[in-house]
């Protein structure tokens, strides 16, 4: 079956430390996007990449880098410098940008 | 500034009725929109898309209506079923980015 995998589904981190947060997708799919939600905000863009070694920044991404070494794979690092880090953070992909987005299950990141 | 708003936080309906959920957009050059749903703990689902050169577009028991004059689209769901309690976003489509409203929690009652 074709999907986004997110790992892992909860992690706890302490306050300082960078974490990493992995998504990959067996879809073939060109694009791939990192989106937060908290609490009434709905999603909000953090990065996307529409194409490997290519990204671009969303709404939210101080605090937050990515990488795109792989068409597969989008992981997320949210760094120490990111002042509110824990929330749920979704992963998705989609054959063009303007196409419907395919979500993985999300990670809830908890700062101890 | 919110270009995709969902200005009803929660919306409960009786099981077997219509539910309408709405959505008001500001930016005129949004080319394509999107619903999902949205269950606890999990990723959001593609539900049903309506393109702008398009006023109505069904699938199932899910219709989407658009209104560019008003900048408006809803989703109605009928009959609404108990599986449909979840919460649903609505989205919109310009060059290479979906911007997404801040969603609606439908409640099906029994």
């Amino acid at each position: 079956d074709g999907g986004i995998t997110q790992s892992p589904k909860y992690l706890f981190r302490k306050e300082g430390q960078n974490v990493t947060l992995s998504c990959e997708q067996n879809l073939n799919h060109d694009a791939m996007y990192w989106y937060r939600q908290d609490p009434g905000q709905g999603l909000r863009l953090i990065y996307y990449s529409q194409i490997v070694n290519d990204f671009q920044k969303g709404d939210i991404a101080e605090g937050y880098s990515v990488s795109r070494e792989k068409k597969e794979s989008f992981p997320l690092t949210v760094t120490s410098a990111q002042k509110n880090p824990t929330a749920f953070y979704l992963c998705a992909s989609s054959r063009r940008p303007d196409q419907p987005q395919h979500f993985g299950d999300g990670t809830r990141l908890s700062i101890l | 500034d919110q270009q995709v708003k969902q200005n009803s936080p929660s919306l409960s309906v009786q099981e077997g009725r219509i539910s309408i959920l709405n959505c008001d957009y500001t930016n005129s050059m949004f080319d394509y929109f999107l619903w999902y749903k949205k269950y606890p703990a999990e990723g959001p689902t593609f539900l049903i898309s309506i393109s702008s050169i398009k006023d109505k577009n069904e699938d199932g028991r899910f219709t989407v209506f658009l209104n560019k004059s008003a900048k408006h689209l809803s989703l109605h769901i009928v009959p609404s079923q108990p599986g449909d309690s979840a919460v649903y976003f609505c989205a919109a489509s310009q060059y290479d980015k979906i911007i997404f409203g801040k969603g609606t929690r439908l409640h099906i009652l029994p």
